[in-house]
């Protein structure tokens, strides 16, 4: 089966920088995603990685090394409407995705 | 209709009852997914369907079952629903179920209460 990891709750500030951490085991890597989630809605398509290195998109940037089997997300600025939850997602070789159980952020002002 | 929908939105369900949760896109995504979200457990992957006409199971299918008739439709049955299949069951579909980004993209949810 798939193992994807990540941190269940994280609190920050406004205007300050998040990072949530994801390490995944899986069968066969093709991908990592990020999603957005806020509460009693669906989940919104934010980064993709497949080759190791940085994805920067605006505010957030994405990081993935897949030696390590491992991936961060990076929330700058942080904004009211970032308080959310983050989902890993790992496509594994069979093209399937699998997620983490999501990391609730909570932006304070 | 812009993207995906999903109904009903919500259903308090009697055990032993048989439902459909019905999942409609229009961007002629060739895959369609169904998960179920619980509180810490994370989304899980029922049923998918890489092309119209082919479905396969997921890593939680006991109970469910799908059908994919045409490209935009993909209902999800529970024959006999029970308590543990109370959920949040959203649907997804992207362009393929292959490489690249082709991210998915998620339904409004159903939040399905079995009594």
């Amino acid at each position: 089966g798939q193992n994807i990891d990540q941190p269940t709750e994280m609190t920050a500030t406004e205007g300050a920088i998040v990072q949530i951490n994801c390490t995944y085991q899986t069968s066969g890597f093709n991908g990592l995603f990020w999603y957005q989630q806020h509460a009693g809605e669906a989940p919104t398509f934010l980064s993709y990685n497949v080759l190791d290195g940085l994805e920067e998109k605006g505010r957030f940037s994405s990081f993935l090394s897949r030696s390590k089997g491992y991936s961060y997300l990076l929330l700058k600025e942080l904004q009211m409407k970032d308080s959310a939850s983050y989902l890993c997602a790992v496509r594994d070789g069979d093209y399937k995705l699998s997620f983490g159980a999501g990391t609730t952020v909570t932006v304070r002002a | 209709i812009a993207g995906i929908t999903q109904a009903p939105t919500s259903q308090i369900l009697a055990a032993g009852r048989r439902m459909t949760l019905r999942c409609t896109q229009d961007m002629r995504h060739n895959a369609m997914y169904w998960y179920r979200q619980d509180l810490g457990l994370g989304l899980r992957l029922i049923h998918y369907s890489n092309t119209a006409g082919t479905t396969g199971k997921g890593e939680v299918p006991d109970g469910y079952s799908v059908s994919r008739a045409n490209t935009d439709d993909f209902p999800l049955t529970l024959a006999s629903a029970v308590p543990s299949q109370t959920s949040v069951y959203f649907c997804a579909s992207s362009d393929d179920a292959s490489g690249g980004a082709n991210e998915q993209f998620f339904g409004p949810g159903t939040r399905l209460t079995v009594l």
